[in-house]
């Protein structure tokens, strides 16, 4: 009964790499978001999508590009990973102002 | 720019003491300011949060005072106990703008047996 889940929990991969996160929420809110958390732990807005549709796109690269199939689902797809990318990613969810964030990924990129 | 600073980067307290961390914001548009509490391994979670038409909030041992004027608010956390240790974030946010959260630096908190 987890309300914002996120999977996978760890991701190890190569530079140069796709990959892909993904991020439910069971709690019937209309916003979700990815932030990110760098190793100093600071924490930073990529995206925001309000019933699917963008509405918050940070100075993001474009090899990120969040995809939302569904007002319960926002998946994070990242083309040719860099070294930079590593870090912990969160997905968030909202009503109102009131925010829950998952349990993040720890992406590595070797 | 850094829109909320926080302060200290990280704090060492006794068991049973006061842990206090300060936050200043430059936005007077934001509407609601949150802390968020974070172990390691987890995602931040909502502590306490407070509006600007408020000066304080208690909730248990955790209080959050506010000064509109002088565009800043702190964290309290008294008879601070071990299982405290975490990091603390500040945050703010304006609700009319999908709640986009803007972070403080965030404060790791040790609280000594």
């Amino acid at each position: 009964d987890t309300a914002v889940s996120q999977t996978p929990k760890y991701l190890v991969t190569q530079m140069g790499n796709d990959k892909s996160i993904k991020c439910e929420q069971n709690l019937g809110h209309d916003t979700m978001y990815w932030y990110k958390q760098d190793s100093k732990k600071f924490l930073k807005i990529m995206f925001s999508y309000n019933n699917k549709e963008l509405i918050i796109n940070e100075t993001v690269p474009n090899r990120f590009s969040p995809k939302s199939p569904d007002k319960a689902h926002l998946n994070l797809h990242i083309n040719s990973l860099e070294l930079g990318d590593s870090a912990v990613y969160f997905c968030a969810s909202a009503l109102g102002a009131l925010v829950d964030f998952g349990p993040g990924t720890r992406l590595t990129v070797t | 720019q850094q829109q909320v600073k926080q302060s200290p980067q990280s704090l060492i307290v006794q068991k049973g003491g006061i842990s206090i961390i300060n936050c200043a914001y430059e936005n007077t548009a934001f509407d609601y300011f949150p802390w968020y509490q974070q172990f390691p391994g987890k995602g931040p979670a909502l502590l306490i949060a407070i509006r600007p038409d408020v000066s304080e909030k208690k909730e248990g041992r955790f209080t959050i005072s506010f000064n509109k004027s002088a565009k800043q608010f702190s964290l309290h956390i008294m008879d601070s106990q071990p299982g405290d240790s975490a990091t603390y974030f500040c945050a703010a946010l304006k609700e009319t703008s999908g709640s986009r959260l803007t972070f403080g630096e965030g404060t790791q908190l040790t609280v000594n047996p």
